[in-house]
Order: structure tokens, then sequence, then C-alpha cells
């Protein structure tokens, strides 16, 4: 099945510095979504965008569901500690319910 | 509503053995994916149930199997364990009409030795 390619695999960033990390792919996806995953739990689900060229925001987080239905990114602004994770992107399609998965990209935060 | 509740946390066995793990889905919903989540693999999807049905499956062996009950509560099975076969094992439930938007559970720990 069509793979997803999420970078950058590892972040190491500053208290108060924005991210971006983002995610590709070679099909089209109706959905995508953001999770977060800390150690030993499972990914919480931060953001669900279900349209093209939709930006959604959670608090520090903004993420985007790219126009060629290829693509999506997300932000965190000032990040702090807590935002330490691995931050996981999916794609999936209606009606198909395999979700396709990132590799994740790992956030360091140094205070 | 409870979250996604998987059991047990934390599982070791050895070759050859065979492994049950259960995950409740949130309340109300009616479809239950699993996945299986390594360093190497990063997240890979095994199946899907919905309504007691297996909607959906990934591409792994058929030592890896599941089920679903009427009342949307899942298991999945492994048998003939092998090495390999550790891994975090994710349990995702959603409402059913859009499986994509999925919550996840605080997944398995399974070892073999």
């Amino acid at each position: 099945g069509q793979q997803l390619n999420q970078s950058p695999q590892s972040m190491f960033i500053q208290e108060g510095e924005d991210v971006s990390m983002n995610c590709t792919s070679s099909s089209i996806f109706n959905t995508w979504l953001w999770y977060k995953q800390e150690p030993g739990e499972g990914p919480v689900l931060l953001i669900a965008l279900y349209k093209a060229g939709e930006l959604t925001s959670n608090g520090r987080l903004t993420a985007q569901f790219g126009i060629t239905r290829k693509d999506s990114f997300l932000n965190i602004s000032a990040s702090i500690p807590s935002d330490v994770g691995i931050y996981f992107c999916a794609g999936g399609l209606y009606n198909n319910n395999d979700m396709r998965f990132g590799a994740g990209t790992r956030l360091t935060v140094k205070p | 509503k409870a979250g996604v509740t998987q059991t047990p946390r934390y599982l070791i066995k050895t070759r050859g053995q065979q492994v049950t793990l259960s995950c409740s889905p949130i309340s109300g919903h009616r479809s239950v994916s699993w996945y299986q989540q390594t360093p190497g693999q990063g997240l890979q999807f095994l199946f899907e149930y919905f309504s007691e049905t297996q909607r959906n499956k990934g591409n792994f062996p058929g030592r890896f199997s599941g089920r679903q009950f009427s009342n949307s509560r899942s298991e999945m099975n492994v048998s003939t364990l092998e090495l390999g076969d550790s891994a975090l094992y994710l349990c995702a439930s959603s409402p059913g009409d859009r499986t994509d938007t999925q919550y996840f559970g605080p997944g398995t720990r399974l070892t073999v030795l």
C-alpha cells in the first residue's frame, strides 16, 4: 500500500521555538490526522483534517491539509517541555479502513 | 466517556506459545482496529472489525487473527509466537461511520523470549 513520508525524523529545539513537520504521500487521501505518542502510551489524536486546504488549530498546534491532498503539515508554536514526544501523521480514505501512518517525528525540547 | 482500554498492559511469552489480547472501545464506537508498533517498522495495520465482521486486513500472516463481540469489544490472537512478534499492540476505536478518526488505547507490550 501507499507509504507516508514524514520529516524530519527528529528535532532538537529550545523551549520557546516554533516547530514544523510534514507528511507527504504518493497517493491522495481524504483525511489527514496528527497524533502524539509519549513513552509507554498509545497515540493521542491532536488534530483531524477532512478537506483539502483545511487549516485547523488546537491550542498552540496548527495543521493543514494540503491542496493536492497528498500532504499535510503540523506546526507547534512556542514549544514547551511537555511537547516532547513522537508525532505521527496518518492518512486515510473514506470507506477504506486502512489508515497509513508516517514513521514519526521525535521531538526533544530543551528547557 | 472512558477511553479505549486494553488488557493486559504487559505480557511476556516464549516462542511457540499463543497469546490473546483484549480491547474495549469507547462506548458507542463500533469499529475497532488493531496495529502492531515496532521501532523498525513503525505502526503497521493488522485488521479492523465493525459489527462483529472483519472489514479490512493488513499484510500479516494467518497466525494473527481477531474477533469482535456483540458489545464491540475485540480480541486479537497470535498463535505460534515468534521473536519478531515482540511489539506494542495498539487498539483503536472509532464510531464506525468514519474509521479515520481513530482513538487509541494505551497498548499491550508483548515480549517474546
